[in-house]
């Protein structure tokens, strides 16, 4: 499995503040996508971006792919209150037989106060 | 469009008796896909089809068959429920697959006593 790490599995922070998510993958990648999960719900995806990128923005959401570290991170600027979720990164394997299947890291919680 | 919708949303079985959760999409999407999330360990793909009549084994498929009769149903059967199969089961679907982002229905949540 290449299962992921993300980093913190935990962050709380204020209104306003900016919000950094960490990921670190373990093989090669077509892509990482990232999504969010709010309580008892279903994952909705944000954003992602290809092996051949480095940086992407989509809104308050800035996504960076080193592929050399093996490892993303997002940032959600002037983060509100509900943004409070779990976000996940998720890799697609570079390959021919991938078909998409994502393999997901363990996730960040972040609590955002008002 | 209602995206993608499961069947039912919750779920008790004693060991041993056997289910079919049900996964629909009205996207016309190609490929779909059974994940299942535990605590702390994020989700882990099941088994997952690329059209209408394939199906292929993920990450975990063991205990658990799947079906895709019909482009938009995408059925996960358990023949013998186990305590270890108590999850949440998550059905998604994309276009085409490799570039797509996937659309995730709502979840079931299952218990096994």
């Amino acid at each position: 499995s290449q299962q992921g790490e993300e980093d913190p599995q935990a962050l709380s922070i204020q209104e306003g503040e900016n919000a950094t998510m960490n990921c670190s993958y373990k093989t090669s990648i077509n892509n990482l996508q990232w999504y969010r999960q709010n309580s008892g719900r279903g994952l909705v995806h944000l954003i992602l971006i290809r092996s051949n990128e480095r940086e992407k923005h989509s809104g308050r959401l800035r996504v960076t792919l080193d592929t050399s570290k093996k490892s993303s991170s997002l940032l959600i600027t002037a983060s509100r209150a509900a943004d409070t979720a779990s976000y996940f990164c998720a890799t697609v394997e570079a390959g021919g037989t991938s078909y998409g299947k994502l393999t997901f890291g363990q996730g960040t919680i972040l609590t955002v106060h008002p | 469009n209602a995206g993608v919708t499961q069947t039912p949303k919750f779920r008790v079985l004693k060991t041993g008796q056997s289910m079919t959760l049900l996964c629909a999409q009205d996207m016309n999407h190609e490929y779909m896909y059974w994940y299942r999330q535990d605590p702390g360990m994020g989700l882990r793909l099941i088994h997952y089809s690329v059209g209408e009549g394939t199906t292929a084994k993920g990450e975990v498929p063991d205990g658990y068959n799947v079906s895709r009769l019909k482009k938009q149903n995408f059925l996960l059967g358990l023949e013998s429920a186990a305590p270890s199969q108590t999850s949440v089961y998550f059905c998604a679907s994309s276009y085409l697959g490799y570039y797509n982002e996937q659309f995730f229905g709502p979840g079931t949540r299952l218990t096994v006593l």
